[in-house]
């Protein structure tokens, strides 16, 4: 089945700095969407981005679907931030069912 | 719109006991999922239901477990004969699927966290 990596697995980023997440998956995806879970366990959707570019705030993120990656963006980190991040794709097999990549755990220090 | 919740929030039970829990998506969803994971993991997917259709389950699935959606609305997840590995956090999720094939993002409820002793 397809594989969803993601890197790096930990960071650790001073208050205002910017940093940049990955997600790589191994075979072509409908569909792929970015979650923050927030320490008490919630899944926070970020963005729904199969493809192309897409802005939020101090978040952004890309996705080049033909050469299989994704970039999650977040820029003037803010404490609130931490927590995991997770990348999750619907593969083209016809089955609707999302494959969660395996995590960047986020911590922002004041 | 409230969004999707699941109760109990929290389980405790001891091993060898059924429980059962709920999950309501969001009104207009058609499609719901239930996920599970564990601590240090992405969540792991374990079954999808199209309205009241269960259309596909995951081989985690074992046959202790089961999921219904009677009327297409709410769902329920039962795990029979609680073993101590399934401690997790149970997660569902719902969507919008159009009569074309265009899926919608997923919005996931904040999960009811099991502890089997």
């Amino acid at each position: 089945g397809i594989q969803v990596e993601q890197s790096p697995p930990d960071l650790i980023l001073q208050e205002g700095a910017n940093s940049t997440l990955r997600c790589n998956f191994s075979d072509s995806v409908n569909n792929l969407q970015w979650f923050h879970q927030n320490p008490w366990g919630q899944l926070i959707n970020l963005f729904y981005i199969p493809s192309g570019t897409k802005q939020n705030g101090r978040l952004s993120a890309t996705t080049v679907a033909t050469e299989r990656y994704s970039l999650l963006y977040i820029s003037s980190s803010q404490t609130t931030d931490s927590g995991v991040y997770f990348c999750a794709v619907e593969p083209v097999t016809g089955t609707y069912k999302y494959i969660f990549g395996t995590g960047t755990r986020l911590k922002v220090l004041a | 719109d409230t969004g999707v919740s699941q109760n109990p929030r929290h389980k405790i039970t001891k091993r060898g006991q059924n429980v059962t829990f709920r999950c309501d998506p969001i009104s207009e969803h058609n499609r719901l999922y239930w996920y599970r994971q564990t601590l240090g993991q992405g969540p792991e997917f374990l079954t999808y239901f199209q309205n009241e259709a269960q259309l596909e389950k995951s081989r985690l699935l074992s046959d202790r477990f089961s999921a219904e959606r009677p009327k297409g609305s709410f769902s329920t997840l039962e795990i029979q004969r609680t073993e101590q590995g399934d401690s997790a956090m149970y997660l569902c999720a719902s969507s919008l699927i159009s009569s074309t094939g265009w899926t919608d993002t997923q919005y996931f409820g904040p999960g009811t966290r099991l502890t089997v002793l």
